[in-house]
């Protein structure tokens, strides 16, 4: 079965760190770039960050950029979130995504997985 | 940062009739659009990409056009299922972003 499922959210103290996981089946993972996807429950989608098939290349929404580091190993399936200095405005639904297309260009998505929540709060 | 802008926000539409969605972007993104349908509980689904590819498995009633800065979605005959959150997003430059979403609800 072709799925995505994150684990490693929960409540967490503003400056703590917290990692995500993602756990990846049913396709060949290291054709496809990856991306994070969050939600504030009841809100809109927001882009977090995206990593190439090689990991060569990384991106990061401005409000994450130099505290959330995006990795994948591609021998395990799997896509990771490392998450440090968390404040209270990364409370959110936190989804890996998979990339619609083989071509590094076209970053749609295509396959989300159920979510994980990352609740931020003293 | 490209902003996306849909509206309405809320779209009222009886069963079997026509919805008409609409996004936009703040400056060209060419034809690098996708949209998505979210129902409560439950994960975004990739609907439309290239502005007007109807993803795998999706009814064609759903449909997709425009260009540029401007876009559309067509929901003909709208189903009990229809009913939910539409987005659209721009990946023709990062950050990527995302409209605001419209929902279509029941009349």
């Amino acid at each position: 079965e072709v799925q995505l499922v994150e684990s490693g959210g929960g409540l967490v103290q503003p400056g703590r760190s917290l990692r995500l996981s993602c756990a990846a089946s049913g396709f060949t993972f290291d054709d496809y770039a990856m991306h994070w996807v969050r939600q504030v429950p009841g809100k809109g989608l927001e882009w977090v960050s995206t990593i190439s098939w090689n990991s060569g290349t990384k991106g990061y929404a401005d409000s994450v950029k130099g505290r959330f580091t995006i990795s994948r190993d591609n021998a395990k399936n799997s896509l990771y979130l490392q998450m440090n200095s968390l404040r209270d405005e990364d409370t959110a639904l936190y989804y890996c995504v998979k990339d619609g297309s083989r071509t590094w260009r076209d970053w749609y998505f295509d396959l989300w997985g159920r979510g994980t929540l990352v609740t931020v709060s003293s | 940062e490209i902003v996306m802008t849909q509206s309405p926000a809320t779209l009222s539409v009886s069963p079997g009739q026509r919805a008409t969605l609409s996004c936009r972007a703040s400056q060209s993104v060419g034809t690098y659009l996708a949209w998505y349908q979210q129902k409560p509980g439950q994960a975004p689904r990739l609907l439309i990409y290239g502005a007007s590819t109807r993803a795998t498995g999706i009814s064609a009633r759903f449909s997709g056009s425009g260009s540029g800065t401007e876009f559309t979605l067509t929901i003909s005959s709208l189903q009990s299922e229809d009913f939910a959150v539409y987005y659209c997003q721009q990946y023709d430059s990062w950050p990527l972003t995302f409209g605001g979403g419209t929902k279509v609800e029941i009349k």
